[in-house]
């Protein structure tokens, strides 16, 4: 039934050392979106793949980085990851036309990943 | 730019109580709204969305949702509380370019008591 999934649900790191962060989804969505949120804060969105096109958001630091290998795998790549990376990640998944236009479809949310840095 | 306001950051309601919990946005055009739930260590469920027609709004677990226009409001209610709704509440609204975007309140904690 899970329809978005994410792996690990904890993962733990050290000071500087990468870490990849997993999510997969079972929607077939063309969109797929990774938000960082800290302790009591709203989710904070990083970068989203329409497809195979990749968007960042302006305020993205450079240590994140994405992969999207097909349709049902998308990374999140923290390259030297800070104490004030440590976070909650979520991955969710939408559908967006392909011809053009905006839709508004629901984002699915997986479970999240708790990030923490040592 | 759009924008969504959660005035609330605790609430706490007796068990059995009705809810209810504000949202107010920015936003040109007509919006597209969003309400979703998070509970701890949990990722985020959607209860219910606005996208056009009625401005009451359906959603799961006994939860609805009136948009007004003239208010730019969005305010999630519930008639009677139920102790497993002890979670954290957000609202949302859409992007307004071709992302699917959302752009989060600062969220909602509620408490439930006995």
């Amino acid at each position: 039934d899970a329809m978005v999934i994410q792996n690990p649900r904890y993962q733990v790191t050290q000071f500087g050392k990468p870490v990849t962060l997993s999510c997969s989804q079972t929607l077939n969505h063309n969109v797929m979106y990774w938000y960082q949120q800290k302790s009591s804060q709203a989710p904070k969105l990083l970068f989203h793949y329409y497809d195979k096109d990749f968007n960042n958001e302006a305020d993205t630091p450079d240590n994140f980085q994405s992969r999207r290998p097909n349709t049902s795998f998308c990374f999140l790549d923290i390259r030297s990851p800070g104490l004030g990376d440590a976070a909650m990640y979520l991955c969710a998944t939408s559908s967006l036309p392909t011809s053009g236009g905006a839709l508004r479809d629901t984002q699915y949310f997986g479970p999240g990943t708790r990030l923490t840095v040592l | 730019a759009q924008s969504v306001t959660q005035p609330d950051i605790h609430i706490t309601v007796s068990e059995g109580a009705s809810l209810e919990l504000r949202c107010n946005y920015s936003y040109g055009a007509t919006p597209y709204l969003f309400w979703y739930v998070q509970s701890p260590g949990q990722g985020l469920q959607l209860l219910l969305k606005y996208f056009s027609g009625d401005t009451l709004v359906q959603g799961i677990k006994g939860f609805e949702a009136e948009f007004k226009r003239s208010q730019s409001s969005f305010n999630l209610r519930k008639p009677s509380v139920h102790w497993s709704d002890a979670a954290e509440y957000f609202c949302a609204v859409g992007d307004s370019g071709n992302t699917g975007k959302l752009i989060f309140g600062q969220g909602t904690t509620l408490q439930v008591k006995p």
